[in-house]
Formats: C-alpha cells, structure tokens, sequence
C-alpha cells in the first residue's frame, strides 16, 4: 500500500530536549510538507521541501529543523528553542496538481 | 499572509439534510481549492478540489467556486451522523503551498 507513515504517534518531550519526528512516504511524489495543528485551529506550515537535498521555511519554522537527503524521507525536528511544541504534527506530500496526501500524524507533549 | 476564512461552527443539521460549508480567501490569484474532512483526532482527508468557477459534483458532495467573489462552499446532500466532523477550506498559494483555513465543526443529528 503506497502512503504516509509517520513515527511515532505519541512523542514526549522534556523541557530543553530536542526530539526528531519520522515521515516517509512510498508515494513516489517530490514534495514534502510540515503541518502544526493547535486545538481549535487550522494547520500551520512550518517547512516543506519540493526536491531532495532543498528546502524552505514555512510560516513558524523558527524553533524547527528539517532535512531531505532522500526523496522518500522528511524528518522534523524540534529544538529546545521552540517554547511551545506541544501540538499535533502532520507531515504531507503532493504530486503535481494533486492535494495533499496526510500522513496519521504525532502528538508532541511537553512534560 | 493569505487568509482563508471558515466559520468555525458548530453547524448543525437533522439526518438527510443539505450542510452547506462556506469559506472565503482574499489571494485573488489563487488558481486551486480543496475541501479537507478531519475527524476528531486524525489527520485530514481529501474530500473534493475544484479549480474552475461553477460546481463540481462527487457523490453527496458538491463544490462550488466563485473566483470573482472569493468564495468556496461544500455541500453535502443527505447528510449522514458519520458526515460529523470538522472540514477544512484550504487554498493553494504560489509555491505549491496550501493555506488552510480553522475549519467549520458540522454535527448531524440522527
């Protein structure tokens, strides 16, 4: 089955720590996408990468890093210096005029 | 920063009504629209797009556009209680980017 797979589903965090976010896709598509959802809130783009070895900032990525050395693989991670990671994470790709396809995503909490 | 707005809701209709879901974006060059359906807890899933004015049909669901008015809608014809759930405006913005609106709760009411 071609799809998203995001790990893990639930992620803890304490405070000063930095934590890496798995996304990998088999979809064969180019462009990788970083979303951060809030409670109540529509979703936030913080990076995403259209070819491998490139990519850009989104709205917030100040506090995250990303990378993309390969084109099934765009890991995220949070960094002590982002001051409110707890959130639902959800990776994305896209292939052409397509949507986006989501993967299940991760629930970060901050303990 | 593009702005998609939704009314957040909660829009409630009985069983087998029309819901009708609305959504505004104020990028005038904004070429392509989809309508994302997420339920409690889950990532979003593609329910429509539509990148020409007028109405796309899919099943229960229609999309409507109007370019000159800025303005999105969902309709969901013979609404179900597992049509309940949060659905999300969300516009594509030069880069291949997509800016999504809060999105609007809908409860159906069996």
């Amino acid at each position: 089955d071609g799809g998203i797979t995001q790990s893990p589903k639930y992620l803890f965090r304490k405070e000063g720590q930095n934590v890496t976010l798995s996304c990998e896709q088999n979809l064969n598509h180019d462009a990788m996408y970083w979303y951060r959802q809030d409670p109540g809130q529509g979703l936030r783009l913080i990076y995403y990468s259209q070819i491998v070895n490139d990519f850009q900032k989104g709205d917030i990525a100040e506090g995250y890093s990303v990378s993309r050395e390969k084109k099934e693989s765009f890991p995220l991670t949070v960094t002590s210096a982002q001051k409110n990671p707890t959130a639902f994470y959800l990776c994305a790709s896209r292939q052409l005029e397509e949507g986006y396809t989501f993967g299940s995503g991760t629930r970060l909490t901050v303990v | 920063q593009k702005e998609v707005e939704q009314n957040s809701g909660p829009l409630s209709v009985p069983e087998g009504a029309i819901a009708s879901l609305n959504c505004t974006y104020s990028d005038r060059g904004s070429q392509s629209f989809f309508w994302y359906r997420q339920y409690s807890g889950k990532s979003p899933e593609l329910i429509m797009f539509i990148y020409s004015n007028g109405d796309k049909e899919d099943g229960r669901f229609t999309a409507q556009l109007n370019k000159a008015s800025q303005y999105v809608s969902l309709l969901i014809r013979d609404s179900q209680p597992s049509d309940s759930a949060t659905y999300l405006c969300a516009v594509m913005e030069y880069g291949n980017k997509l800016v999504f609106g809060a999105g609007t709760i809908l409860r159906v009411k069996s």
